[in-house]
């Protein structure tokens, strides 16, 4: 398994303003991934961290609302722009090592956007 | 395509009750499958999981069965206890590519 971290846990923010999520490894990982979980509801995948090139976006994601950086094996950041209320969610990373094999999950960025 | 349907909840149950919690899927070939919990206010965490047809995942006192032939993945547990009260998630990670695909999830209840 491993250990992920990220920061910060919540936060509040300001319509308009951005919010850069950070997503820390304990190990060296191949695949990293960014979850939007809205309220009551499952989890929908917005991209995938590629390390050393662009992200792979979703159908209905885009990279200037949600652009990633993957600088290394054990780090990524998912910023949130130009906020609405309905950006409110929880935004989770993952991680995993291949075709098939376990996800591991952060413990979740609470985000609430007034 | 990939996709996996969960038993709508909420569901509530009395301490010591039996859990069912009904789970199926369609996909291409064989892929792996996984229950996840999220217990308040925290993240996901892998509850069990199976990478092969019949094959059965245990942790806690849950398990699960991968059936081929009913695509289904169904949660059981013999006796809940009032620590189990979390949402569930099942999921399966395609053999196509590395994204999981989640169900809607099922919020349970154990009362005392």
């Amino acid at each position: 398994s491993a250990v992920i971290s990220q920061k910060p846990s919540r936060d509040i923010c300001q319509r308009g303003t951005s919010l850069t999520i950070q997503c820390q490894v304990d190990s060296q990982v191949t695949m990293m991934f960014w979850y939007r979980q809205q309220p009551g509801q499952s989890l929908t995948l917005i991209a995938t961290a590629n390390q050393g090139s662009e992200a792979t976006y979703e159908s209905g994601f885009v990279i200037d609302k949600f652009p990633i950086s993957r600088p290394n094996l054990t780090f990524s950041t998912l910023t949130v722009s130009n906020m609405s209320p309905e950006d409110s969610s929880i935004y989770l990373c993952s991680v995993g090592r291949g075709v098939g094999d376990t996800q591991y999950f952060g413990p979740g960025t609470r985000l609430t956007v007034l | 395509g990939n996709s996996v349907t969960q038993m709508e909840g909420p569901v509530t149950l009395s301490e010591e009750a039996f859990l069912t919690i009904n789970c199926t899927y369609t996909a291409t070939g064989y892929p792996s499958l996984f229950w996840y919990v999220q217990y308040p206010g925290e993240g996901l965490q892998l509850l069990l999981k199976a990478t092969k047809a019949d094959d059965k995942g245990s942790n806690k006192g849950f398990e699960a069965t991968y059936r081929k032939e009913t695509t289904s993945f169904h949660l059981e547990k013999g006796s809940v206890q009032v620590s189990d009260s979390a949402v569930y998630f099942c999921a399966l990670s395609a053999v196509d590519g590395n994204q999981f695909y989640f169900g809607t999830g099922t919020s349970l209840t154990v009362i005392p």
